[in-house]
């Protein structure tokens, strides 16, 4: 079945970008929307935004100026760029798959990771 | 913004228990509700979409309804494996929106 992993750095200092990649096995990123979703610590989760192969994306207004979520089909690799952090970008990072059926219903998560903007 | 606010924030049961989560939304969104189960260290779980469909492998304890404004989560006899944190999330419109959480412990 399919299984998402998300990776990168666990530390990032303030005022730098965020990067993280999540990698798609037993399935193609050809096929759904992806979304990236946080869960800063002692809070609930939040919608950062998702993307499509074709190069579509959709961005929670709240991070827009700052998020970029892109694919690589040929690597099955979905992609978070998130400039200008701040301690308050402390979170677990989660990549999710969207339902072929039902938009907005995350069916496959990755275990996701835990990212911590500190200098 | 659709807001989402889920009660109770923390729960204590026994096994065997059956349990109810509640979940509001700040505006009408048809069935565009779901549930998803959180347990530290592991990828989050999809049990409920579209308000009250199971999917596929949850157990039949699960069951979501509502529609509209309010929807309920019941687990109808809780295992050991079903303390857990249970969230519900909104996709009728983007941003798509998440409740806070629901802590369900062992009493």
């Amino acid at each position: 079945q399919v299984q998402l992993q998300e990776s990168g750095p666990g530390l990032v200092k303030p005022s730098e970008t965020l990067s993280l990649t999540c990698s798609v096995s037993g399935g193609s990123t050809s096929d759904n929307y992806w979304n990236w979703i946080r869960q800063p610590p002692g809070k609930g989760l939040e919608w950062i935004g998702y993307a499509f192969y074709s190069g579509s994306t959709n961005y929670n207004p709240s991070l827009k100026s700052r998020v970029t979520i892109s694919l690589d089909p040929s690597k099955n690799q979905i992609f978070l760029k998130l400039t200008s952090v701040t301690a308050a970008d402390t979170a677990i990072y989660y990549c999710g798959r969207d339902s072929l059926d039902y938009a907005g219903v995350v069916d496959v998560w990755g275990k996701g990771t835990t990212v911590t903007v500190s200098s | 913004d659709v807001q989402m606010t889920q009660s109770p924030s923390s729960l204590s049961a026994s096994v065997g228990d059956r349990v109810t989560i509640t979940c509001r939304a700040s505006q009408t969104i048809d069935t565009y509700l779901n549930w998803y189960q959180l347990k530290p260290g592991k990828a989050p779980k999809l049990l409920i979409y579209a308000a009250s469909s199971l999917h596929s492998g949850v157990p039949l304890r699960f069951s979501g309804s509502g529609s509209g404004t309010d929807f309920t989560l019941t687990i109808s006899s809780l295992q050991p494996e079903d303390f857990a944190t249970y969230c519900c999330q909104q996709s009728d419109s983007t941003p798509y929106s998440f409740g806070q959480g629901t802590k369900l412990e062992i009493k």
